[in-house]
């Protein structure tokens, strides 16, 4: 399975700032995505992660807000812009792995906290 | 469109005893996953369920997806305190391979 490193693990931000979070994967994936989980809820997806495209975004989420980037097939960012308190979420990302039959594993997660 | 529901919201179960968690959606499913979540942590991938019918067990967890494909099952046997956590389910809606999920269903097995 593939595995999948996150950073940072956590941030605290003040509001009005941004976070670029990164996500590396240890093998060639194709898709890639990127979720948010607010607190005491469930996961939502904010966007696939296109390689040399730009990213597919859910309805609610938009480029200016959560740009995107995947230069490669193991790696790809997710930039949290002009925060407010509303983004303390965990943000997740992951990876199909078409080799184990469309498995997906998840990274560890970012916690973020504005303030 | 799609939604999953699980059910209970939150169980208590005392070490050694069975449980059973439930996945359902509103349609029929592409693939139906079940993850393991530590608090504020990241999701353990469990088991992934594709055909109708099919049950897969992984040490003490076993998972079962129905004929029609619009219902799964979790159950634990002789559950540890290790079995502690939030079981999501998630499902694949259409052939886009992104993922809805269930609102969770929070463990806790008492020693």
């Amino acid at each position: 399975s593939a595995v999948i490193s996150q950073k940072p693990s956590r941030d605290i931000c003040q509001r009005g700032t941004s976070l670029t979070i990164q996500c590396q994967v240890d093998s060639q994936v194709t898709m890639m995505f990127w979720y948010r989980q607010q607190p005491g809820q469930s996961l939502t997806l904010i966007a696939t992660a296109n390689q040399g495209s730009e990213a597919t975004y859910e309805s609610g989420f938009v480029i200016d807000k959560f740009p995107i980037s995947r230069p490669n097939l193991t790696f790809s960012t997710l930039t949290v812009s002009n925060m407010s308190p509303e983004d303390s979420s965990i943000y997740l990302c992951s990876v199909e792995d078409r080799g184990e039959g469309s498995e997906q594993y998840f990274g560890p997660g970012t916690r973020l906290t504005v303030t | 469109s799609q939604e999953l529901e699980q059910s209970p919201q939150s169980l208590i179960v005392q070490e050694g005893k069975n449980l059973t968690i439930n996945c359902t959606s509103s349609k029929t499913l592409y693939g139906l996953y079940w993850y393991k979540q530590k608090y504020g942590e990241g999701l353990i991938f469990l088991m992934m369920l594709q055909k109708g019918g099919e049950e897969k067990s992984h040490e003490k967890i076993t998972a079962k997806l129905d004929e029609k494909k619009q219902q799964s099952s979790l159950h634990i046997t002789a559950s540890q305190p290790s079995h502690a956590g939030i079981y999501l389910c998630g499902a694949v809606p259409d052939s886009s391979y992104k993922l809805i999920f269930g609102s969770g269903t929070r463990l806790l097995v008492r020693p």
